[in-house]
């Protein structure tokens, strides 16, 4: 079945770029997405990338997609002591989800 | 809309007793799911509905645990008996769909279990 990867830690400085990598097996993903979820609280959407796209921008974050390696990755620039949390790399088929095992960002100041 | 809404956002029960958590999905959403998330397994869906009707309960892990949705506003989650392992963050999430390959998941705040 469909496999998602990620590194299970990440720590960074105030104001330092954060990279969080995520890789996945499905070849006929369509969209890729990310959600955050903060302590003591839910998933929620951060972005999705559709599949014919190399990269989205959105204010500090940017979404990278190589879809030869099936390997995405989000990028948080000047990172904040707020975007601590966990970061799930997500694909999905149909109305299913399959759900990396999120990244914990530590944000140190 | 008040998005996803769990309750209660905490159960403290003992090893043997019943226990039911309750979701209300967002208005007009069609699909629903239930989610149990653990540090040794991370997030793991149990169940999910389509339009009141159970699609997939593979990940549900035994007999002991039940999930319903009576109508489109309403979806309980039943273990009985409970176990210690049972403890988790229990997530009920919600969608619509579009008619198109995107699918976003909206997810309430968790139900966090203590079976002591």
């Amino acid at each position: 079945g469909e496999d998602v990867e990620q590194s299970l830690f990440l720590s960074v400085r105030e104001g330092d770029s954060s990279v969080i990598n995520c890789t996945y097996t499905d070849s006929s993903s369509t969209y890729l997405y990310w959600y955050k979820q903060e302590p003591g609280a839910g998933l929620q959407l951060l972005t999705y990338i559709f599949s014919n796209m190399d990269m989205k921008q959105d204010q500090r974050l940017t979404v990278l997609l190589n879809k030869k390696d099936k390997h995405l990755s989000l990028r948080i620039a000047d990172t904040q002591t707020g975007d601590s949390a966990i970061y799930f790399c997500a694909d999905n088929y149909g109305q299913n989800f399959v759900f990396g095992p999120g990244t914990r960002l530590s944000v140190l100041p | 809309d008040a998005g996803v809404i769990q309750s209660p956002r905490h159960e403290v029960t003992e090893m043997g007793q019943e226990v039911t958590l309750r979701c209300k999905p967002i208005s007009g959403h069609d699909y629903l799911f239930w989610y149990r998330q653990t540090m040794m397994r991370g997030l793991e869906l149990l169940i999910y509905f389509n339009n009141n009707v159970p699609i997939d309960d593979s990940g549900m892990p035994e007999d002991r645990f039940s999930a319903k949705m009576p109508n489109a506003s309403f979806s309980t989650l039943k273990i009985q008996p409970s176990e210690p392992r049972d403890s988790a963050v229990y997530f009920c999430a919600s969608s619509l769909f579009s008619g198109s390959a995107k699918n976003i998941q909206y997810f309430g705040a968790g139900t966090r279990l203590s079976v002591l």
